[in-house]
């Protein structure tokens, strides 16, 4: 079971760009990487998803090193609606449910 | 194409009272999650039915249970409740198909307080 470490908070400002990095030192072979975003009340919303090398969806990107040992989730031009906590989580989406651990995830500020 | 609706959004329970939560899964999806997210924490995963068999199961007691029906909607039911069970509790649907593009979807929950 992957465990990931990312930063416990950040502070942006509209406008800027904002990666937030996890660190998943002992992903296996078949573990995918997926970031989900929660809103105060609300469940997860899943941004985006990938396996290796870069992904790109009209929300986010994706980074994914060599390695697979990171990943780092880039927002472009973040607005104050991106103010939210963002989780990373690693696992084999086959078995989704049983293996995706939600850790503290990251609260990202945006500031105007 | 609906999303993943979960009822009721707020309950006020007594320590020791049954509780059960529903929740209907997206169109299409037939695999459904349960998680319990305390304040200020990320979800915890309790469990997951595919095609109505329970097919996973969090360090969650066995006063947590769960049914799936056979259109997918899903209970999650909790006996005995505790103090501790208050919580937010998210239900997530996803189909085999779409898990590798589009994640989980998940409801809004049910905020249940246990006093």
């Amino acid at each position: 079971l992957a465990k990931t470490t990312q930063p416990i908070s950040m502070d942006s400002y509209e406008g800027q760009e904002v990666n937030i990095t996890c660190s998943h030192n002992n992903i296996a072979t078949n573990d995918y990487i997926t970031w989900y975003q929660q809103f105060p009340s609300q469940g997860p919303r899943f941004i985006i998803q990938g396996y290796k090398t870069k992904v790109t969806n009209e929300v986010a990107s994706l980074f994914i090193p060599a390695d697979r040992k990171s990943s780092t989730l880039s927002l472009p031009r973040v607005s104050l609606s991106d103010t939210a906590v963002y989780y990373c989580l690693v696992g084999d989406i086959e078995n989704y449910g049983q293996n995706f651990v939600f850790g503290p995830g990251t609260r990202l500020s945006v500031l105007p | 194409e609906t999303g993943v609706t979960q009822s009721p959004t707020h309950l006020i329970k007594t320590r020791g009272q049954q509780v059960t939560l529903r929740c209907s899964s997206q169109s299409g999806h037939n695999t459904v999650s349960w998680y319990q997210q305390a304040l200020g924490q990320g979800p915890q995963f309790i469990f997951q039915y595919y095609r109505e068999e329970e097919n996973g199961r969090g360090n969650f007691p066995p006063r947590f249970s769960g049914l799936q029906f056979p259109n997918y909607s899903s209970e999650l039911n909790v006996n005995a409740l505790e103090l501790d069970d208050s919580a937010l509790y998210l239900c997530a649907s996803s189909s085999p198909t779409d898990r590798a593009s589009d994640g989980y979807t998940f409801g809004s929950g049910t905020r249940l307080t246990v006093v």
